[in-house]
């Protein structure tokens, strides 16, 4: 069973923060690997994606991979209130299986 | 920007009915996903269709359920006899497997059976 493992939080950052988003995966042959936000009652949002060992950064958001570890995490500076939401990591395993496996989410609430 | 729609944004029926749940894909995507998420539950894959075939089905979607593309442009979830279990938001994703395996979601199906 190929899981995905996240804190399910609730993180609380004040406003202006660092929030730092982690996941680890079972499946040692997942390739890429994806960052969603779901906001209470609506669907998930593409991030972020990363494929290769290291970091990915977009605007205030980095993505961090290693696949040695199966670790990936989510970086984001400079917290907004907007930012308040539930942050999704979700795995691809590849060859031919296509399909996202989510972790259960991480809560993240920004303080004003 | 283009984006993925689904209808209708919420559907009651009762158990033992059919629901057919539509999603309009990003016009250049090929490759197309459903998933379900029940409350306060993780995202779940149900299936996965490319060229009028099913790519992949999980566990969970049994012979209840079917999907197709009639039209060419719509993609629809089936499910032929409602149960309570069958609660949950259904989200079609859609993707264009062209540099990269970004799927893009619709706004979600929220379906409840009474």
């Amino acid at each position: 069973q190929k899981e995905v493992e996240q804190n399910s939080g609730p993180l609380s950052v004040p406003e202006g923060a660092i929030a730092s988003l982690n996941c680890t995966y079972s499946d040692r042959v997942s390739q890429s690997f994806f960052w969603y936000r779901q906001y209470s009652g609506k669907s998930p949002e593409l991030i972020m994606s990363i494929y290769s060992n290291g970091d990915k950064e977009d605007g205030r958001f980095t993505a961090q991979l290693n696949k040695a570890s199966q670790y990936v995490s989510l970086l984001i500076r400079d917290s907004q209130p907007s930012d308040s939401a539930t942050y999704l990591c979700a795995v691809m395993s590849g060859g031919s299986n296509y399909k996202l496996t989510f972790g259960k989410g991480t809560l993240l609430t920004v303080n004003p | 920007e283009p984006e993925v729609t689904q209808t209708p944004s919420h559907q009651v029926t009762q158990m033992g009915q059919e629901v057919i749940l539509r999603c309009v894909p990003i016009s250049n995507h090929l490759y197309f996903y459903w998933y379900r998420q029940i409350l306060g539950q993780k995202v779940e894959f149900l299936v996965s269709f490319y060229n009028n075939e099913i790519s992949e089905k999980s566990e969970i979607f049994d012979d209840q359920f079917s999907v197709e593309r009639p039209d060419g442009s719509n993609f629809t979830l089936k499910i032929r006899s409602t149960k309570l279990e069958d609660s949950a938001m259904y989200f079609c994703a859609t993707e264009t497997r062209d540099s990269s395996y970004e799927q893009y979601f619709g706004p979600g199906t929220r379906l409840t059976v009474t």
